[in-house]
């Protein structure tokens, strides 16, 4: 079965340290996104990307972060400075096709964020 | 996109039929129901999905009467790998951008 990958599994930074979060989405799929989830909370939308551009983003979603499709294959999210409050799970997802019709996402296993 | 409400919690025994009812009293025309399960520390995984009637798969069925206000998530033989967090999604279809809105889902926990 396919599987979208993450990368790290964990990462620990240092406040106002830049993180990049890798992803490869399964490869014949169009439509990308990010969510997070903070322990013992919801998941919650954080971005969503399509034809090489964001197509919507959450309140979450402020300047300090940002995604990136590099080639063909990597997504990634990047937080250029990074706060306590940023520790969380990161979830990257892909979806074959307009996720209107029959298509639930693909979710990948996750990187722990932990600011320090 | 429509609210959905859900038990918060569940517990079952190995090998009980588990049925989780969803409730979506606002839901469009034109949105589907979708299941998610999640174990700790993994990301959500896409179980099921409809839009009437019923739908079955070889995890789960999806029971949605004609009203569509209301969703059952049903589990048959739950096992102790079962145990997770189901999600009831409702109206992605709704939204061109595909997000989906997570609510606290229900944890189920299934025993020996």
């Amino acid at each position: 079965e396919p599987e979208v990958t993450q990368t790290p599994s964990h990462q620990v930074t240092q406040m106002g340290q830049e993180v990049i979060l890798r992803c490869v989405p399964i490869s014949n799929h169009l439509y990308f996104y990010w969510y997070r989830q903070i322990l013992g909370q919801k998941v919650e939308f954080l971005v969503s990307f399509y034809n090489n551009e964001i197509s919507e983003k959450s309140e979450i979603f402020d300047d300090q972060f940002s995604v990136e499709r590099p080639d063909g294959s990597n997504f990634t999210l990047k937080i250029r400075s990074t706060k306590l409050e940023d520790s969380a799970m990161y979830f990257c997802a892909s979806s074959e096709d307009n996720p209107s019709a029959n298509y639930g996402y693909t979710f990948g296993s996750g990187t722990r964020l932990t600011v320090v | 996109l429509a609210k959905t409400t859900q038990p918060i919690s569940m517990d079952s025994y190995e090998g009980q039929e588990v049925n989780i009812t969803c409730s979506h009293n606002n839901i469009a025309t034109n949105d589907y129901i979708t299941w998610y399960q999640q174990f700790p520390s993994q990301g959500p995984r896409f179980i099921i999905q409809g839009y009437k009637t019923k739908v079955t798969n070889e995890v789960a069925s999806l029971f949605i009467p004609a009203d569509r206000k209301s969703s059952t998530l049903s589990l048959p033989r739950v096992s102790l790998s079962d145990t997770a967090v189901y999600y009831c999604l409702v109206g992605y279809a709704s939204s061109n951008t595909g997000k989906l809105i997570f609510g606290q889902g229900t944890t189920l926990q299934v025993k020996p």
